[in-house]
């Protein structure tokens, strides 16, 4: 089946400590995206990727890192500067940029 | 500043009646606008997209409008059921980044 697979579902911090969330597609899309979903707010950019190697910053880049080694591959970072890691985090893909968005089924990440 | 407005309460609606859902938005130029379902705990799903020299857009029990006049649009879901029961969102795209409303939560009652 081709998708968008995020991993873990669930994900706890300690604080001071660094997480990485996986994001893998194999719908052979060019762009990849990470959003942040918030009760009661809409989805918000952190970072995306037009290519591999190639990635911009989103509106709240702050406190977390991406990289983009494998067309497949879109993994997130949450460092120790992100506060306020708490939220449903959801990686994207499209054909190229601007297409519509396909979603993995997300990751909820809480801190201890 | 820009915002991306939807319903601000829940909408309840009875089965088989038609449902409607806004999006006004402010301060985007957008080229044309999505609209997304979304369940709980999951990612959303693409629904429609409307492009701005477009009016409507419709498939099977959805439909789509876009005036770039009012900075509107309207989502209708005509005979409605409980399955439709989900939180929808509106997207439009602005600078090669899509920006999202705050989804309006839907329930179909049957």
């Amino acid at each position: 089946d081709g998708g968008i697979t995020q991993s873990p579902k669930y994900l706890f911090r300690k604080e001071g400590q660094n997480v990485t969330l996986s994001c893998e597609q194999n719908l052979n899309h060019d762009a990849m995206y990470w959003y942040r979903q918030d009760p009661g707010q809409g989805l918000r950019l952190i970072y995306y990727s037009q290519i591999v190697n190639d990635f911009q910053k989103g509106d709240i880049a702050e406190g977390y890192s991406v990289s983009r080694e494998k067309k497949e591959s879109f993994p997130l970072t949450v460092t120790s500067a992100q506060k306020n890691p708490t939220a449903f985090y959801l990686c994207a893909s499209s054909i190229q940029v601007n297409e519509k968005l396909f979603f993995g089924s997300g990751t909820q990440l809480s801190v201890l | 500043s820009q915002k991306i407005e939807q319903n601000s309460e829940a909408l309840n609606i009875q089965e088989g009646k038609t449902a409607t859902l806004t999006c006004n938005y402010t301060n985007y130029s957008p080229a044309y606008l999505q609209w997304y379902r979304q369940d709980p705990g999951r990612g959303p799903v693409f629904l429609l997209l409307i492009r701005e020299n477009e009016k409507e857009k419709r498939k099977e029990r959805l439909k789509v409008t876009f005036d770039t006049t009012l900075k509107q649009s309207l989502f209708h879901i005509t005979a409605s059921q409980p399955a439709d029961s989900a939180t929808y969102l509106c997207a439009l795209d602005d600078r090669n980044q899509f920006y999202f409303g705050t989804g309006t939560s839907l329930t179909v009652i049957p």
